[in-house]
């Protein structure tokens, strides 16, 4: 069975561009959530998705958006990019209202 | 909200040697705790997880603790090998119609010398 995948693996951009980072769900999911791994830091909780509609957003500010597709995979933007939005992006899936979630390896952002 | 403390931040030990991790969490609510190790250039994965009505979890060399009334975790890792080496982390959350998303602990970086 496949795993959680991210695309793309690693992602190069610029100060006050945009992001655009893509999740596919382990098949059955329908959750997906969205995590910021700063170095050396822990995950904080970005977004959670389920059924096309976000759940729940952590303390991030609006320019981090997402939004999920019918076939449950989810796209995370980020807007206007700033240099401390450089860090890793994890994504992780699980069945609705199960609590045992399922990460992808990442996508590595850095802003230039 | 929730609050996990994890320590320590970093674990030294040799090749066959116990290793130790601990978490502790503030929230009375939360009942479901898992640990994941996170490989360099690689996500998190699920290494064990236990809920609040059991007290002991084991998987081989792995197992977990959980006190509830003091409101602490543990990871125990015994037989320790140099493949062990990654960062762990600690989670806590609560059930559907509390928070509900876990709150992880800043990460062990678990060191295993040959």
């Amino acid at each position: 069975e496949a795993g959680v995948t991210q695309s793309p693996t690693h992602l190069i951009k610029t100060r006050g561009q945009q992001a655009t980072l893509r999740c596919s769900p382990i098949s059955g999911h329908t959750s997906v959530y969205w995590y910021q791994q700063a170095l050396g830091l822990g995950l904080q909780f970005l977004l959670w998705y389920d059924e096309g509609e976000e759940r729940n957003r952590g303390n991030f500010p609006p320019r981090f958006s997402g939004r999920q597709f019918p076939n449950y995979s989810s796209e995370l933007n980020v807007n206007a990019l700033e240099l401390e939005d450089s860090a890793l992006y994890l994504c992780a899936s699980s069945q609705f209202w199960a609590d045992t979630q399922y990460f992808g390896p990442g996508t590595r952002l850095t802003v230039l | 909200g929730e609050n996990v403390e994890q320590h320590p931040s970093t674990l030294s030990v040799q090749e066959g040697d116990s290793a130790v991790i601990k978490c502790t969490y503030s929230d009375s609510a939360s009942n479901y705790f898992p640990w994941y190790k996170q490989e360099l250039g690689k996500g998190p994965q699920l290494i064990i997880d236990i809920r609040s009505n059991v007290g002991e979890k084991k998987d081989q060399r792995i197992a977990v603790t959980l006190n509830k009334t003091a409101k602490h975790f543990s990871l125990h890792i015994t037989e320790t090998q140099p493949e062990d080496s990654a960062v762990y982390f600690c989670a806590a959350s609560t059930p559907p119609g509390g928070s509900y998303i876990p709150t992880f602990g800043r990460g062990t970086s678990l060191i295993v010398h040959p």
